[in-house]
């Protein structure tokens, strides 16, 4: 069956602009997770949702991110007024509520200008 | 001191080495995950445990909850297995996943 999917898979902006991601995760998995991958570092948790409530915001970096699911599927990550520092690869997974595999998206890449 | 720790950061063997890739937690978990990251990015689960141990082809995973220690082995290593492999705690009560550092394993023909 259909996996994980985001998009853009590449996404290049400016300084200072708003950008969305998207993630469609696999049909049925309730839990859906947000997670960033710096140039060099490791993954860091961003944002869970379970159904379309955001239980576990914790890792956000600052109120310039925010995000949203509709419909239990597909969520949006939003960055407002970009900067250098969000450049990343912003990946999503999805899985059934509780100790589940995680299934990864293939990332969108970040690159801010 | 990091959540979860993983040791070697690089390894680099030769075709058919017996590998281990160690991962050690200091948090209360549901599960302990492994995944593999090849060039390119794409991540994929392998295991996902919460005791004992589970074996998929050449690959074996196992987890001493009380030691709070994992460890993942390839037998008969192929340049194939050339990724990085990332530990990740599943914390208890929570959903969310805790990353190691990551293992960059490199297998030389």
């Amino acid at each position: 069956g259909a996996g994980v999917s985001q998009s853009p898979s590449n996404k290049v902006t400016e300084k200072g602009k708003d950008v969305e991601l998207r993630c469609d995760p696999i049909s049925g998995h309730t839990a859906l997770y947000w997670y960033r991958q710096s140039l060099g570092q490791g993954l860091e948790f961003l944002i869970y949702f379970q159904g379309n409530s955001a239980p576990d915001k914790s890792g956000l970096p600052s109120d310039r991110f925010s995000a949203e699911r509709t419909g239990g599927s597909v969520s949006t990550l939003t960055i407002q007024r970009t900067q250098q520092e969000d450049s990343a690869v912003y990946l999503c997974a999805s899985s059934y509520y509780g100790p589940y595999e995680q299934y990864f998206g293939p990332g969108t890449r970040l690159t801010v200008t | 001191k990091n959540e979860v720790e993983q040791s070697p950061q690089n390894l680099t063997a030769q075709e058919g080495e017996f590998i281990t890739i160690n991962c050690s937690y200091s948090v209360g978990i549901s599960a302990l995950h492994w995944l593999q990251q090849h060039p390119g990015g794409g991540i994929v689960s392998l295991f996902m445990l919460s005791s004992g141990k589970k074996k998929h082809g050449r690959l074996i995973a196992t987890i001493n909850i009380q030691e709070k220690h994992s460890s993942l082995h390839i037998t008969a290593s192929h340049p194939r297995d050339s990724a990085v492999y990332i530990c990740a705690a599943q914390i208890q009560g929570a959903q969310k996943l805790v990353f190691g550092q990551g293992t960059r394993l490199t297998i030389n023909p």
